[in-house]
């Protein structure tokens, strides 16, 4: 069936340097892709979204990227900070589909003052 | 964005008994959906709140195990019956904007059974 996966399930990262959390699909009829942040605690907090009509998009020190040849998300985080410290999941919809969320592992981003 | 409230926000339950979750969004909204999420693992859809008729359960889950209402379009209750150690975990509501895709996420309810 569907899935959607994350390459790396821990990431460590130095404080100030850049963060790239990766995600791969397999659905190709999904058109709406979000990545979510969730600290120890609470509920995944919306970050940013990309719709499949585009390849690139940016937030505030985020980027999103999507590769649809290969079904491939990834999110950027530029000059990481400690606060970035969270999992991190991928999800992606099918518009067509009910627009339910099919998330991904998750990835355990961790800064190092 | 939607604001959505979630109560409890933790519980402790009792193997065997039945505890409702109530969802409320500051917001219409479009659709409301129900996950859970257990410790450490990724979140699971169990189903999509439709108001004014039943819920749409994905696979694995069904209507006597978690029944759930959705009156209005901005209020849904997640029930989760006769309950076990198994079901202890978040149950997380979520809705999407009546404008535009985003979906957003309670904080979760957090649910031990005993």
């Amino acid at each position: 069936g569907e899935s959607v996966g994350l390459h790396l399930p821990t990431l460590s990262v130095q404080e100030g340097d850049n963060s790239i959390i990766n995600c791969a699909y397999s659905n190709s009829a999904s058109d709406y892709f979000i990545w979510y942040k969730q600290e120890s605690g609470k509920g995944p907090q919306f970050i940013i979204d990309i719709r499949s009509n585009m390849d690139k998009r940016q937030g505030q020190r985020v980027t999103v990227l999507l590769n649809k040849t290969v079904k491939h998300l990834s999110l950027q985080i530029a000059a990481t900070q400690p606060g970035d410290s969270a999992v991190y999941f991928c999800a992606e919809n099918n518009s067509g589909g009910g627009n339910k969320l099919t998330f991904g592992t998750g990835t355990q981003l961790k800064v190092e003052l | 964005s939607a604001v959505i409230s979630q109560k409890p926000s933790r519980d402790i339950c009792q193997r065997g008994t039945s505890l409702t979750i109530q969802c409320q969004v500051d917001s219409q909204v479009t659709m409301m959906f129900w996950y859970r999420q257990q410790p450490g693992q990724s979140l699971t859809l169990i189903a999509t709140a439709n108001q004014g008729s039943e819920a749409t359960y994905e696979s694995g889950f069904v209507i006597d195990k978690f029944p759930i209402s959705r009156p209005n379009l901005t209020f849904s209750t997640l029930t989760v019956s006769n309950m076990s150690p198994e079901d202890s975990s978040i149950y997380l509501c979520s809705a999407q904007q009546l404008s535009g895709n985003t979906i957003y996420f309670g904080e979760g309810s957090w649910l031990t059974v005993v």
